[in-house]
């Protein structure tokens, strides 16, 4: 079954340290990848995504991405932290072909950031 | 400004009186989900659409009802909630075509039934 994995239900980090969320997926082909952002008491915000070519994708708000297929993995990262980026991450892929009707979400990991 | 608006943003009520939240788009586009989000199980999908009068299934249809008269509107009907559909939903909407996908998602709506 496809399926969704971010290992970490939360992570601290100081602000201006390097950030790395993990994301795995289970899927016979490459499916689409995404990250999305949810502050507190929001909706979801896109940050970025994969479709093909490039496995290093830039996002929004200084986010990065790397797709490595022999580990299908998808992890985000962000060179330096800032307090607004505490946040709940989610990782999320479509299969191809679903034609992007059919979103998987992993459970999410909960980004605290100290001062 | 382009949004996606869901109604009621909070709502309490019993177990079987019948509700409805609201979902509406002003972008034209032509797909539309709802999600529940629940603590350690992420969003999952409940009902989807890809164009007027054309909807189907997702993980967890259990319970729901959707319907898509008009191409802005996706309305999500509970007949008889129960308190196991407490949770936090999302509408979200996207241009259909992969290469322009991008999903952009409701305020939220918070559910409790008793």
């Amino acid at each position: 079954a496809q399926s969704v994995t971010q290992p970490d239900i939360h992570i601290t980090v100081s602000e201006g340290a390097s950030l790395e969320l993990r994301c795995n997926y289970s899927y016979g082909a490459t499916p689409y990848l995404f990250w999305y952002v949810q502050s507190p008491g929001q909706g979801l915000q896109l940050l970025l995504k994969y479709f093909s070519g490039d496995t290093l994708v830039q996002g929004i708000k200084g986010f990065e991405a790397e797709f490595k297929r022999s580990q299908s993995s998808f992890n985000l990262r962000k060179p330096s932290v800032h307090w607004s980026d505490a946040a709940e991450y989610f990782c999320a892929v479509d299969p191809r072909g679903g034609g992007g009707f059919k979103t998987i979400f992993g459970a999410g990991t909960r980004l605290f950031v100290k001062a | 400004e382009a949004q996606v608006t869901q109604n009621p943003r909070y709502l309490i009520t019993v177990t079987g009186k019948k509700l409805t939240v609201t979902c509406s788009q002003n972008m034209n586009h032509e797909y539309m989900s709802w999600y529940r989000q629940d603590p350690g199980l992420g969003l999952r999908q409940i009902y989807y659409s890809m164009n007027v009068e054309v909807t189907d299934k997702g993980d967890v249809p259990e319970g729901y009802k959707v319907s898509r008269k008009e191409k802005r509107n996706f309305p999500l009907i509970l007949e008889s909630p129960s308190p196991n559909q407490t949770s936090l939903y999302f509408c979200a909407s996207s241009l259909s075509g992969i290469l322009t996908y991008e999903q952009y998602f409701g305020p939220g709506t918070r559910l409790t039934v008793t």
